[in-house]
């Protein structure tokens, strides 16, 4: 048990769909992440949120959108998606976003665009 | 742009053998350095952590080195066992610190043969 709770594990989904990425954090954290994870390539940050504010956003396609209602849940509404998207999607919490404590990473959702 | 690297990306070793995965970053403002582990089908799992102002920091089974001055970090995993069998990367943050900063390596797939 990570700490950290995604759902759905897997999501097939056409590109005119609209679904949702659910994460939920029982850390107690104040900070909160969405990655990208494709075939080797490094970890892609995607979105940052730090007390329910969003404090970044790594030019990521507007067909992402992240959504924080408390510093528990965080989600990933998806519409318009493309092939190349297909990944899978990590959700990470820290302690605080400043200074040097390591993220704790759900299992992740593995998005299949079709 | 600054970028962490791994060496190799697979490592075969025989159960019980001791294994080193070896990391070189670019970033000389590096300050903090993070190992994480992922088994198939699940997220990264915090191994191992160390500041700069250190070059050794041990855990259970695992040391993590740093070589500041050629830019290396490696992990080693003493005895290992077939539960190691995952991918191991590398992750760094400069001084100024937080959980946005930090840059991942790409990983090295370790196989422990029986």
């Amino acid at each position: 048990e990570t700490g950290v709770t995604q759902t759905p594990r897997h999501l097939v989904m056409g590109m005119t769909n609209k679904k949702s990425l659910k994460c939920e954090q029982h850390l107690g954290h104040n900070a909160m992440y969405w990655y990208k994870q494709s075939a080797k390539k490094p970890l892609e940050l995607m979105f940052v949120y730090s007390l329910e504010e969003r404090v970044e956003n790594n030019s990521v396609p507007s067909r992402f959108s992240p959504e924080c209602p408390n510093s528990s849940h965080l989600f990933l509404h998806l519409h318009t998606l493309q092939p190349e998207d297909s990944a899978l999607y990590l959700c990470a919490s820290s302690q605080v976003m400043g200074g040097n404590s390591p993220l704790h990473f759900g299992n992740g959702t593995r998005l299949t665009v079709t | 742009g600054e970028s962490v690297g791994l060496h190799l990306p697979t490592l075969s070793v025989q159960e019980g053998d001791n294994s080193i995965i070896n990391c070189a970053y670019s970033n000389s403002a590096s300050d903090y350095f993070i190992w994480y582990k992922q088994e198939s089908g699940k997220g990264p799992q915090f191994i191992i952590d160390i500041r700069s102002n250190m070059d050794k920091r041990q855990g259970q089974r695992v040391t993590v080195l740093l070589n500041k001055t050629v830019k290396h970090l490696s992990l080693q995993i003493a005895a290992t066992q077939p539960g190691d069998s995952a991918v191991y990367f590398c992750a760094e943050s400069p001084l100024t610190g937080g959980g946005n900063k930090l840059t991942f390596g790409t990983g090295t797939q370790l196989k422990v043969e029986l």
